[in-house]
């Protein structure tokens, strides 16, 4: 199956600093792909959806200066928090969709965010 | 209301035995419906995708869809310990462009011994 790299796994950082976070498809191209956040026993909340070469689409509530997100190549996202808080502590997860095959979304296994 | 509800549970079942879990729907839109298990601190792996009504196996896995129940469920066999996991239903209305997945709560089962 397809495989979606997330790097981080887990980060640790002090509060004000910035964290950037990246998502890589490996084997295959993905002009989509998504960033979500999950809290304890709860369900994936989307962030934002990402499209190779053009801006971000953020979800309401969502804010793009806190979350950038760039898209620069057909393989790679990344999601830089920005000036984090205790408050950005989570469980951030990329999904590619892979548009060769049914534009299934393929998850990334996750980073977990702690701020101090 | 929510356009995917799906008992949060907790399940838990002895080893061996048939697992059934469910989602409802309100938005007839969705075309594509999805199954995705997730281990404690990982992210979701896919375990079923189906398009419109029917049933859809794979090893010890069934999903089977009901349009006009807007109701989906997904069966295991023959549960094992190493099944013990949460599990999400997902919805997609289309495949054209980049397509939102609407997920419902998730549920999480342990499978007992």
């Amino acid at each position: 199956g397809a495989v979606v790299s997330q790097h981080p796994s887990r980060v640790i950082c002090k509060s004000g600093t910035s964290v950037k976070i990246e998502c890589r498809s490996l084997d295959f191209q993905a002009t989509t792909m998504f960033w979500y956040r999950q809290f304890p026993k709860q369900s994936l909340m989307l962030m934002a959806t990402s499209n190779e070469g053009s801006k971000a689409t953020y979800e309401q509530g969502v804010e793009k200066d806190k979350f950038l997100i760039n898209h620069a190549s057909l393989t790679l996202s990344t999601l830089t928090v920005t000036s984090a808080h205790p408050e950005d502590s989570s469980f951030y997860i990329c999904s590619a969709q892979d548009r060769g095959l049914k534009n299934i979304q393929y998850f990334g296994a996750g980073t977990r965010l702690s701020v101090l | 209301q929510k356009e995917v509800e799906q008992d949060p549970g907790p399940l838990s079942v002895p080893e061996g035995a048939i697992v059934s879990l469910n989602c409802t729907y309100s938005n007839s839109a969705f075309q594509y419906f999805m199954w995705y298990r997730q281990y404690s601190r990982k992210g979701p792996e896919l375990l079923m995708y189906t398009y419109s009504s029917g049933n859809k196996e794979d090893g010890r896995f069934t999903a089977q869809v009901d349009k006009s129940s807007k109701y989906i469920s997904l069966f295991i066999r023959d549960s094992q310990p190493s099944d013990s996991a949460t599990y999400l239903c997902a919805m997609m209305r289309g495949r054209q462009g980049a397509q939102k997945l609407v997920f419902g709560q998730g549920t999480r089962l342990t499978i007992n011994p």
